[in-house]
């Protein structure tokens, strides 16, 4: 049972565009939630977070938005690079269990 | 020097026979973990382990068992590899307990074929 999903297995933006990967959980009890960005032959790299006591958090060119009623978090990066390009997996987790993660989205940036 | 390191990067092995991938982590973290990823798939935890006497199965343990040797050391074995322990297998490490110190910061992977 895949209690964290994300539905776009690919995206592409232009260069200096808005990127929005999306993500969508099922299990209420989730308090925090992270986003890992994974480079090919590399092992995931932590980029940010969001307390389910968050609506919005803010880290330079990334933003994570949390949705609570929906069950639905979301990555903008802005302004897009080329140099983000990668898998983005959204991870899930109930304080103190293990992580959920999401199947993760590729995200190309066009130059 | 990377913080978390895995060895081999990459393993071809045949049905049958048994192997070890190892963790090793300079971060002073007391928690370590084993995923595997399949294309489609996502992350999948293997087996996790809170400190050096803690060892907890995870959602795909069939197949595999781990030993942490020490805080720093955590080693995943397939007692008799099969073709469908083909897949990218990921070691993590973690501060604690409580929001940012669960965080898991991954190693680089290592690519197992079983042939």
């Amino acid at each position: 049972d895949q209690q964290v999903k994300q539905n776009s297995p690919s995206l592409s933006v232009q260069e200096g565009r808005i990127s929005i990967l999306n993500c969508d959980y099922t299990n209420s009890m989730f308090d925090y939630f992270l986003w890992y960005k994974k480079y090919p032959a590399e092992g995931p790299t932590f980029l940010i977070s969001i307390s389910s006591i968050k609506d919005k958090n803010e880290d330079g060119r990334f933003t994570v938005f949390l949705n609570k009623s929906a069950k639905h978090l979301s990555l903008h990066i802005v302004p897009s690079q080329p140099g983000d390009s990668a898998v983005y997996f959204c991870a899930a987790i109930r304080t103190g269990n293990q992580f959920y993660f999401g199947t993760g989205t590729s995200l190309t940036v066009i130059p | 020097d990377a913080d978390v390191t895995q060895t081999p990067r990459n393993r071809i092995t045949k049905t049958g026979k048994r192997i070890m991938l190892e963790c090793s982590q300079t971060k002073g973290h007391d928690r370590m973990y084993w995923y595997r990823q399949d294309p489609g798939l996502g992350l999948q935890l293997i087996y996790y382990s809170f400190d050096v006497k803690d060892i907890n199965k995870g959602e795909i343990s069939d197949g595999y068992s781990v030993s942490r040797q020490a805080q720093a050391k955590f080693s995943l074995s397939l007692e008799s590899a099969i073709p469908n322990q083909t897949a990218l297998y990921f070691c993590a490490t973690s501060e604690g307990s409580g929001r940012e110190k669960e965080t898991q910061y991954f190693g680089p992977g290592t690519r197992l074929l079983v042939l």
